[in-house]
């Protein structure tokens, strides 16, 4: 198993770009979480998707942050136009039924974004 | 004001002591907790999880503890090792969700 996949691992982008990150979580699960991590406020959830619907975007900062789910296998996360405060390290994290079953929720490695 | 960031707690423990790494959660409807490990540059790493109707957990060097009367858990590690240097989060899932909720963390350091 290759565990969750995130591209890119690293993204420079001027203020005002559009930045989409993009994940692919692990081959059976039905859950996935977007994260970000920042020296500010640790790990914030953004996020989160049961078999491909938006449960709670409770934690979406602003409307310039949008998730998708089209299919089991894929997700996005969109930030447009980004900013300087954008800058954070995300986080994809997949599960099978809330991670009770599987025993936790399983993390990518991460997209480091920096918005200059 | 001027904005900080977080502030980090810090363990510092010598190689092959034993490590107690505590949480305070927030939430008394939490049903479910995980400890993560998290090294630079990496993303955070399962280590050991528990529900609410246990009290302790035991893994490969590692047990969990929960006492739910003060909203409390610990990770203990033994024996503990140089690759145990990293950052902890404690994890809770309120009950009826999927949310999993992150503490702020603690770094832990391993010296000869």
């Amino acid at each position: 198993d290759a565990g969750v996949i995130q591209s890119p691992r690293h993204e420079v982008t001027e203020m005002g770009q559009e930045v989409t990150l993009r994940c692919k979580p692990i081959s059976g699960h039905n859950s996935l979480f977007w994260y970000r991590q920042t020296m500010m406020r640790g790990l914030e959830l953004l996020i989160y998707f049961n078999n491909n619907v938006p449960i709670d975007d409770s934690g979406m900062p602003e409307d310039r942050f949008s998730a998708k789910m089209p299919n089991a296998s894929f997700s996005t996360l969109k930030i447009q136009p980004s900013e300087p405060r954008d800058s954070a390290v995300y986080f994809c994290a997949s599960s099978f039924e809330g991670g009770r079953a599987s025993g936790g929720y399983t993390f990518g490695s991460g997209t480091r974004l920096t918005v200059v | 004001g001027e904005s900080v960031g977080l502030h980090l707690p810090t363990l510092s423990v010598q190689e092959g002591d034993n490590s107690i790494i505590n949480c305070a959660y927030s939430n008394s409807a939490s049903d479910y907790f995980i400890w993560y490990k998290q090294e630079s540059g990496k993303g955070p790493q399962f280590i050991i999880d528990i529900r609410s109707n246990m009290d302790k957990r035991q893994g490969q060097r590692v047990t969990v503890l929960l006492n739910k009367t003060v909203k409390h858990l610990s990770l203990q590690i033994a024996a503990t090792q140089p690759g145990d240097s990293a950052v902890y989060f404690c994890a809770e899932t309120p009950g009826g969700t999927d949310k999993l909720i992150f503490g702020t963390g603690t770094r832990l350091q391993v010296f000869p």
